[in-house]
């Protein structure tokens, strides 16, 4: 594998349910992030991790809880959530240099 | 803060037309700029990126950029598209130094590309 990784890519879920997104970045990077891109939207900035440490949240909800184990792998952990939080997650991850910022191809949340 | 505003949020061309997605930021401080590209149901993909140097970025796709201190401006542009440039491009900015949040990425709200036969 290369490049950044998401699982699922699909995911349907009700408002009860319990589920987790995965990100894995194979580029050695030590930055990894969160975004949210909702229709007719602009793009979401939500978590931010360096060196697995949370540097940024966004007001970003509760019922969202990011997790960063090592500097390959991010998770976020989904629960409760509204039907308004459909939308694709994007994860990206950046290296030391021009801050150019590395996407996976995302993760389809719809929550009924 | 910085801030990038796309002027167009639809672009339809005909094929093998020219095309040029507009970009304009603001910030107090030098920056680094980014066009990316969405195709449906898929994340970003960088096309290219003005760091330094000469103003005229090429990418890839035989996309090119060009930076205007001046105007503030980083348009994209291609002298010919095809169908398969139909997607949405996404403008972005950073300040060019590193630390701490001025390494994120600022994004415009998106240029949803269409090329028509």
């Amino acid at each position: 594998e290369t490049g950044v990784t998401q699982t699922p890519r699909h995911l349907v879920m009700g408002m009860t349910n319990k589920k987790s997104l995965k990100c894995e970045q194979h580029l050695g990077h030590n930055a990894m992030y969160w975004y949210k891109q909702s229709a007719k939207k602009p793009l979401e900035l939500m978590f931010v991790y360096n060196f697995k440490e949370q540097t940024e949240n966004n007001s970003v909800p509760s019922r969202f809880s990011p997790e960063c184990p090592n500097s390959s792998h991010l998770f976020l952990h989904l629960h409760t959530l509204q039907p308004e939080d459909s939308a694709l997650y994007l994860c990206a991850s950046r290296g030391s240099s021009y801050n150019e910022q590395f996407f996976g191809p995302g993760t389809r949340l719809t929550v009924l | 803060a910085q801030s990038v505003t796309q002027l167009d949020s639809q672009v339809p061309v005909f094929e093998e037309a020219p095309v040029e997605l507009r970009c304009n930021y603001s910030s107090s401080v030098s920056v680094y700029l980014f066009w990316y590209v969405q195709y449906p149901n898929q994340g970003l993909q960088l096309l290219l990126k003005y760091l330094s140097g000469s103003t005229l970025v090429k990418g890839i796709n035989g996309f090119e950029a060009e930076f205007n201190k001046s105007q503030t401006s980083f348009h994209l542009r291609k002298p010919s598209v095809h169908i398969s440039d139909t997607a949405e491009y996404f403008c972005a900015v950073s300040h060019s130094f590193s630390s701490g949040s001025a390494r994120q990425l600022t994004f415009g709200s998106g240029t949803q590309l269409t090329v028509l036969p």
